[in-house]
């Protein structure tokens, strides 16, 4: 199975910071990664397919990139209804896994 | 639009089986495109693929369960299952259905809203 690891688990900041969020995979998994973001009590959203590919209706304030083994999540100017968890998700292979995620909550 | 609901009991005894349902609305579950798959999410832990159906009848299994798993479909009731067998505490989570594009980028979306299994006895 490919392994996903996410860094850092958590991290604070305030509304209008830009915010990075790293994903690692344990092979390469060529531009197949899926971030999600889930808020307390809710299912997962999907925001982001193939590294970069913003899902229809999610802002534009989110963007991904990365390659092979390394992969990163922005949000470019945090807003109230970001504070949430993000996961990764490796879609290279199956089984399909998923990194441990990371909350971003306020500062 | 297409909506996902997981239905089923809420508590189940170890050693026994799960079953849960879950009802596709805004959509037939026919799609040439799109599979079907369960995803759970221990408490206050991260998320794990399941298994994957199409209505077709192809199956996908995460292997760490397939031994236990059985997934199938009813298109008549527009309605895909999860069956667990010989649960134990470690199987207690929220299980989540969602629409899979599976072997093309394989994402999950949407998801329905959960529902959480305890195994208890």
């Amino acid at each position: 199975d490919i392994q996903m690891t996410q860094s850092p688990s958590s991290l604070s900041s305030s509304v209008g910071d830009r915010v990075t969020i790293t994903c690692r995979a344990s092979q390469s998994i060529r531009g197949y990664l899926n971030w999600y973001q889930q808020k307390p009590g809710k299912a997962p959203k999907l925001l982001i397919y193939v590294a970069s590919r913003l899902q229809s209706g999610v802002p534009s304030r989110f963007s991904g990139s990365g390659s092979e083994t390394d992969y990163t999540l922005t949000i470019s100017s945090l807003q109230p209804e970001d504070f949430a968890t993000y996961y990764c998700q490796q879609s290279y292979s199956s089984p399909f896994t998923f990194g441990p995620g990371t909350k971003v909550d306020i500062k | 639009h297409l909506q996902l609901q997981e239905s089923g009991p809420g508590l189940v005894k170890p050693s026994e089986t799960l079953s849960l349902t879950c009802t596709v609305s805004g959509d037939s579950i026919i799609s040439i495109t799109y599979f079907w798959g369960w995803i759970r999410q221990p408490p206050g832990k991260g998320l794990e693929w399941i298994g994957t159906i199409h209505y077709s009848g192809d199956i996908y299994y995460n292997p760490s369960l397939k031994s236990r798993v059985t997934v199938s479909v009813d298109t008549s009731k527009n309605q895909f299952s999860l069956k667990l067998n010989s649960v134990t505490a470690a199987d207690t989570a929220v299980y989540y259905c969602a629409r899979h594009n599976y072997g093309v980028d394989n994402w999950f979306d949407p998801w329905g809203q959960g529902t959480l299994v305890t195994v208890s006895s």
